[in-house]
């Protein structure tokens, strides 16, 4: 079946802009993950939904960042008055459950780029 | 807080060679241990995982056992091709009371392999 899919793949958008990057996880799959790469290093943990709730938004670095998934499939990360540091690649991931041995799908990832 | 190291890159082998890539953790509890692979233009893929003390996981050639005793987690194989060139992440699941699969990734190994 289809894999988890991301959109846009690559947004480039000004200082201070609002954007908004969209998640299409596995169907089926009730727990959906977002991280954050930057250049160079490991993704890091943003929020996690179990349905329709955000479980853990600890990861979010400030109240500029927030997610929702209204109908408990599709999720939406929303970024306001962006600045250059938030430039990365916005990875969302899926699993069937939210067993700590779930193996996770990762999305192919937005790249946004500040400028 | 729990953390993942593993050994800087770039790795350059020669296809046949063995390949080695360490892997150590700091956690509280039990985790469970991943690799997560990543080639180029590609998302990240789970490679292979262990969810307990000893435990040996494997997949195209690769292996990586659990090792309590040493809080680490290497990935070996033991003759590898260009086609294994890619980034290369170990990570865990941080236990988190209900049991959400909130993953920590190390900040990625690159591993090159020429004919």
């Amino acid at each position: 079946g289809a894999g988890v899919s991301q959109t846009p793949s690559n947004k480039v958008t000004e200082k201070g802009k609002y954007v908004e990057l969209r998640c299409d996880p596995i169907s089926g799959h009730t727990a959906l993950y977002w991280y954050r790469q930057s250049l160079g290093q490991g993704p890091e943990f943003l929020i996690y939904f179990q349905g329709t709730g955000a479980a853990d938004d600890s990861g979010l670095p400030n109240d500029r960042f927030f997610a929702v998934r209204p109908e408990g499939s599709v999720s939406t990360l929303k970024i306001q008055r962006t600045e250059r540091g938030d430039s990365a690649v916005y990875l969302c991931a899926s699993s069937l459950t939210s067993e700590a041995y779930n193996e996770q799908f990762f999305g192919p990832g937005t790249r946004l780029t500040v400028l | 807080g729990n953390s993942v190291t593993q050994m800087e890159g770039p790795v350059t082998l020669s296809e046949e060679a063995f390949l080695t890539i360490n892997c150590t953790y700091t956690a509280t509890g039990y985790p469970s241990l991943f690799w997560y692979v990543q080639y180029p233009g590609e998302g990240l893929q789970l490679l292979l995982k262990a969810t307990k003390a000893d435990d040996k996981g494997s997949n195209k050639g690769f292996e990586a056992t659990y090792r309590k005793e040493t809080t680490s987690f290497h990935l070996e194989k033991g003759s590898v091709q260009v086609s294994d060139s890619a980034v290369y992440f170990c990570a865990l699941s941080e236990g988190i009371s209900g049991g959400y699969n909130k993953l920590i990734f190390g900040a990625g190994t690159r591993l090159a392999v020429h004919p």
